[in-house]
């Protein structure tokens, strides 16, 4: 079965600096992955996703995340942090039959003035 | 408007006392499923159904049921809640493999 690891259950950036979310995951075949947001008190919103087409894959707010077959790794980044992007950043495997998702245990983004 | 809906948004009940928690979809969508989150744990599939009059165990099925007797409506029903259901609840749909995957607004639910 696929799974995935979030490496940093909190991580705490400064405004306008990049922001770096880790997550690895674990297939035996080519995935299909997803970053999901959270913001506070609201229900989880696409922000990106992979499904084999390019390696580097652009989503919503400026935020991206470059697959890694050889690293089995799909960071999320964004060149700078904005306010507005706190909140919980969950890393999604696709199961074998392309429905079912596996859930990171998520990441807390905090952002500080 | 594309929407997964749920009601009630938040429900506080007791231990024992049957509840269902609703769930509907506008995309004509054949997959739906349920899932919970707990802190620091992520979400986790409860049931998903496949199509109508198909559905299967999730990750954390026991305490729960669910029904698909309409292709729009997922219920989630708990015969007898227990503290430990205590938690915030999704539904989702997607319409085919690996697409995006559709997420309502949430449903809190505490059990005392």
């Amino acid at each position: 079965a696929q799974s995935v690891t979030q490496l940093d259950s909190h991580v705490s950036v400064s405004e306008g600096t990049p922001v770096l979310l880790r997550c690895n995951y674990s297939s035996s075949y080519s995935p299909s992955l997803f970053w999901y947001v959270q913001h506070p008190n609201k229900g989880l919103q696409l922000l990106l996703k992979y499904t084999s087409a390019a390696t580097l894959v652009k989503g919503i707010n400026g935020f991206e995340a470059e697959f890694k077959k050889s690293e089995t790794s799909f960071h999320l980044t964004k060149p700078s942090a904005h306010m507005s992007d706190a909140a919980e950043y969950f890393c999604v495997v696709s199961e074998d039959s392309g429905y079912a998702l596996n859930f990171g245990k998520g990441t807390s983004l905090l952002v500080t003035p | 408007e594309a929407q997964v809906t749920q009601n009630p948004r938040y429900l506080i009940t007791v231990t024992g006392k049957k509840l269902t928690v609703t769930c509907s979809q506008n995309m004509n969508h054949e997959y739906m499923s349920w899932y919970r989150q707990d802190p620091g744990l992520g979400l986790r599939q409860i049931y998903y159904s496949m199509n109508v009059e198909a559905t299967d165990k999730g990750d954390v099925p026991e305490g729960y049921k669910v029904s698909r007797k309409e292709k729009r409506n997922f219920p989630l029903i708990l015969e007898s809640p227990s503290p430990n259901q205590t938690s915030l609840y999704f539904c989702a749909s997607r319409g085919a493999p690996y697409n995006e995957q559709f997420f309502g607004p949430g449903t809190r639910l505490t059990v005392l």
